[in-house]
């Protein structure tokens, strides 16, 4: 079982609603990420939160917004998507952002926009 | 301006026979190496990580050659089960984002 658990596992939303995904690790890792993976391509940063502090954002449109309430969660925030959201939404963590540091990641939320 | 290069397959290998896998990459200031394996509709895995002096996980060695910034990953005796995508993923500190680079992947398809 993985050590990053993301929850629901499966979304399907409307291009009105808003919705979150959840993600938790009790690892103590101090990192943790956003990745969105499209079928075939590899995953592509989203966010990355450093010690509870976004540290990174890739430029992401703000109908996506992270939340870090504490060391072990971190929330993905979802108003108004397009269907070219429709994709794999994985969180991952880290020790740190450090360079040896491999990553946990959860097993994904399969997202449906519709 | 590709980064992390791999061959993305399909490699169809028979079950039993050795299948290397190549990575290339662009920056020569990369810190670290990773194998990540994923399967279909799973999240990616760390397999290993991979060091120059190269590494051996049971049937699974890595290396990596600095000088010509290329890893490999062997993958003796398959199994029905390695069959899945294989990411070469390259950590740099001072890139962008939080420095990781994920490859395409190579699709591994073992065939009994």
């Amino acid at each position: 079982d993985t050590e990053v658990t993301q929850t629901p596992k499966h979304l399907v939303m409307g291009m009105t609603n808003k919705k979150s995904l959840k993600c938790e690790q009790h690892m103590g890792h101090r990192a943790m990420y956003w990745y969105k993976q499209k079928a075939k391509k590899p995953p592509e940063l989203m966010f990355v939160y450093s010690y509870e502090k976004l540290s990174i954002n890739e430029s992401v449109p703000s109908r996506f917004s992270p939340e870090c309430p504490n060391s072990s969660l971190l929330n993905l925030h979802l108003h108004a998507l397009q269907p070219e959201d429709s994709a794999l939404y994985l969180c991952a963590s880290s020790q740190d952002t450090g360079r040896n540091y491999g990553y946990t990641f959860g097993s994904g939320t399969r997202l449906t926009v519709v | 301006r590709k980064e992390v290069e791999q061959d993305p397959g399909p490699f169809n290998v028979p079950e039993g026979a050795t299948v290397a896998f190549n990575c290339t990459y662009s920056n020569s200031a990369s810190q670290s190496f990773f194998w990540y394996r994923q399967d279909c509709r799973k999240e990616p895995k760390l397999l290993m990580s991979v060091y120059s002096s190269g590494n051996e996980d049971g049937r699974f060695t890595a290396q990596l050659n600095r000088a010509s910034q290329y890893i490999s990953l062997l993958i003796r005796d398959s199994k029905l089960s390695d069959s899945a995508t294989y990411l070469c993923v390259v950590f740099y500190s001072g890139g962008g984002a939080d420095g990781l680079t994920f490859g395409k992947g190579t699709h591994l398809i073992i065939q009994p």
